[in-house]
């Protein structure tokens, strides 16, 4: 059981430059979330998935596109990137039912720096 | 507007207790959540109250006071591998956004 995956783990892009992120779970998960966290900071909410085919904002999705054309995949676009757009991403997953859907399962993070 | 509350930094000794606090304003409330965070590494779940009341497990309680919209982390028993931040999030009532605190920083010296 690998848990939550994300592809790639460093990245350093040039201002307009485009890149996807890839997050993969293996447990099943109906929920995914991508997060963002700067130094210092705690999590903010990008977008998120309530199941295949669905997604949703969360607190900052500006700059962000995502899809989910499979349940246990979740991608994160940047479409024209910008150096405030520098920091770490973790993908998230969540079961559906009861008390557990509020444990999230976290990816390592991808470090995406941006110049 | 939603946010959470909870103070950036904590120091304690080894084998003592100390007390996370977290107060959070928020639109609708389903549950308290806390996760540690090492440093370079995944936030990783340690406890949820979805009711008043204290939930423990091994070293680490969670409280939870929905009239007083606060909620606290106990760590017991400190070790020095507990240093890391922890969060506490709250998931809002009919969504699915759960929101972070900024974290505090806890610092277990010898």
């Amino acid at each position: 059981n690998a848990g939550v995956t994300q592809t790639p783990k460093f990245r350093v892009l040039k201002t307009g430059q485009s890149m996807t992120l890839l997050c993969a779970q293996d447990m099943n998960h109906e929920y995914m979330y991508w997060y963002r966290q700067d130094p210092g900071m705690g999590l903010r909410l990008i977008h998120y998935s309530v199941g295949e085919g669905t997604t949703a904002k969360g607190e900052v999705p500006d700059g962000y596109n995502v899809s989910r054309l499979k349940k246990q995949n979740f991608l994160l676009g940047l479409e024209s990137a910008a150096p405030s757009q520098t920091s770490v991403y973790f993908c998230a997953s969540s079961s559906i039912s009861g008390t557990t859907s509020y444990e999230q399962y976290f990816g390592p993070g991808t470090r995406l720096t941006v110049t | 507007g939603q946010s959470l509350e909870q103070p950036s930094e904590v120091t304690a000794v080894e084998g003592a207790i100390v007390q996370i606090n977290c107060t959070y304003q928020t639109s609708g409330f389903y549950g308290l959540s806390w996760y540690q965070q090492h440093d370079g590494g995944a936030p990783t779940f340690l406890s949820y109250n979805a009711l008043d009341g204290l939930e423990e497990t091994g070293r680490f309680s969670s409280f939870l006071s929905r009239s007083d919209s606060y909620g606290y982390l106990l760590l017991q028993e400190l070790q020095m591998k507990d240093s890391a931040s922890y969060f506490c999030a709250v998931r809002n009532t009919g969504g699915f956004k759960t929101i972070f605190g900024a974290g505090t920083r806890l610092f277990v010296k010898a």
